[in-house]
């Protein structure tokens, strides 16, 4: 099976950069989605297409996508930042593999 | 707007069956096809497979085949979760997500999402 890791954690600072990372196999021959989910909340899209952001993603997110590992980049996180990050990519079945997430900590 | 409206929460015992709805409006439902996933409690999200909107055919990930059964109804624009035989691992929250594309790209996300559906099983 294909996997994806996540750091299980990250705390940033109001106004810092943060940067999420997703590492598997040859990720960068696959196309990366990342989701975030507030508290008590359902998963939303942020980035999609390895870089690419759906209308109403702020353009504080950014994504990228190289070799093994994929970046989440937050640019002048705020508080309603926090949440938990899940990437996503697909393995050759085609099945979709998530990440563990990263919860993100604005403080 | 897209929207994905998903049945309430349910409690049921060991070794019953269990329902889930995901009634979709907002764009046309047979040509976005619908995945399930699922979420323990504190734990991430699972991928549980997917149901074609315009052929019925599911498709089911590794761990979700044999008590997970995928089905539509069409006249309703809803997609169905049944889950037979619970167990308790089975306690989780669900979710339904539309799946979308890039024209001429092979590329495949989540661009929509109910908003769960909570299921405990407790004897």
């Amino acid at each position: 099976s294909y996997d994806l890791t996540q750091p299980p954690s990250l705390s940033v600072s109001p106004g810092q950069t943060a940067s999420i990372s997703c590492s598997g196999d040859k990720l960068g021959d696959k196309f990366v989605s990342w989701y975030q989910q507030r508290p008590g909340q359902s998963p939303v899209l942020v980035i999609f297409q390895d870089d690419k952001r759906p209308s109403g993603t702020p353009e504080r997110f950014s994504g990228s996508n190289s070799g093994n590992t994929a970046t989440l980049t937050i640019s002048g996180t705020q508080a309603m930042d926090e949440a938990d990050y899940y990437c996503q990519a697909w393995d050759n079945t085609p099945a979709a593999v998530f990440g563990g997430g990263t919860q993100l900590t604005v403080l | 707007q897209v929207r994905l409206v998903q049945s309430g929460s349910q409690l049921q015992k060991p070794g019953a069956s269990v329902n889930l709805s995901c009634e979709a409006s907002g764009y046309t439902f047979i040509n976005y096809a619908i995945s399930w996933v699922r979420q323990a409690p504190g734990e991430g999200l699972e991928w549980m497979g997917w149901v074609n909107t315009n052929t019925g055919k599911a498709t089911y990930a590794q761990g979700f085949t044999g008590r997970f059964v995928f089905s539509l109804d069409h006249s309703v624009k809803t997609a169905h979760l049944q889950i037979r035989n619970l167990k308790a691992e089975d306690t989780a929250v669900y979710y339904c997500a539309r799946g979308n594309t890039v024209r001429g790209i092979q590329v495949y996300f989540f661009d929509y999402w109910g908003q769960g559906s909570l299921v405990s099983v407790s004897s």
